[in-house]
């Protein structure tokens, strides 16, 4: 059981907004920043998403993510086939001194 | 440009040992923080390991802690992973990843990984 939750999967059709939460504790998401990672099935996992909001250069701007206290959340607006892949946010844990990662979230372009 | 290759992956019987190596290159190597994160087959990410630039803390996920040590060699550009004790639970893609300093934990590249196969 993952330290962080997300939900299973998600979907949405081209040119649709989706939104990804991510539930925390006070020990991570609330003392930590958050970052969320795109992993295509069989690829490498990709950052997209640092220090709760930041964007790594050649990310594209549909790409936007927020925090508020114990709770982060990635949204991908403009919705577009290649988007199909599993999300997962993460962040360090104070408490247990470690990187927790969440389960991932199975993002589908119907 | 950043490239990291990791090496090492194997089939280990119960109870073996292993080492795990990720050689680096195209950026500032002992300026940056390494990670060790591993994906078992079907599942998702897991955290396994991190050492700080210089190699003066480091940290271990509770699943590995007094089995696995990370370790770097900044003369050479690579960091390490010793794996002993192994179990059929450890059987995972192994990467590792670079945290530039000030990222806030976040893991910036990637490894394309290595397989690390003990069976049950």
């Amino acid at each position: 059981q993952s330290v962080l939750t997300q939900p299973p999967s998600a979907s949405g059709t081209p040119g649709q907004r989706v939104t990804i939460s991510c539930s925390g504790g006070s020990s991570n998401i609330g003392s930590t920043t958050v970052n969320w990672y795109q992993q295509v099935p069989a690829t490498a996992p990709h950052l997209v998403i640092f220090k709760d909001n930041q964007r790594p250069s050649g990310v594209p701007g549909r790409f936007s993510a927020s925090k508020s206290g114990t709770s982060a959340s990635l949204a991908i607006s403009g919705l577009q086939s290649e988007d199909e892949a599993t999300y997962y946010c993460a962040t360090w844990d104070v408490s247990l001194n470690e990187v927790v990662f969440g389960g991932g979230t199975k993002l589908t372009v119907l | 440009q950043v490239q990291l290759v990791e090496s090492g992956g194997d089939v280990v019987q119960p109870g073996g040992s292993l080492r795990l190596s990720c050689a680096a290159s195209g950026f500032s190597f002992s300026n940056d923080a390494m990670h060790w994160v591993r994906q078992a087959p079907g599942k998702g990410l897991e955290w396994v390991a991190f050492i700080w630039y210089d190699g003066s803390e480091r940290h271990h996920a509770d699943s590995v802690r007094g089995r696995f040590t990370i370790s770097r060699d900044n003369s050479k550009n690579m960091v390490f992973l010793h794996m002993n004790s192994l179990r059929a639970e450890d059987t995972a893609l192994y990467y590792c990843a670079r945290d530039p300093s000030g990222s806030g934990w976040a893991l910036e590249s990637w490894g394309q990984g290595t397989l690390v196969t003990v069976p049950s």
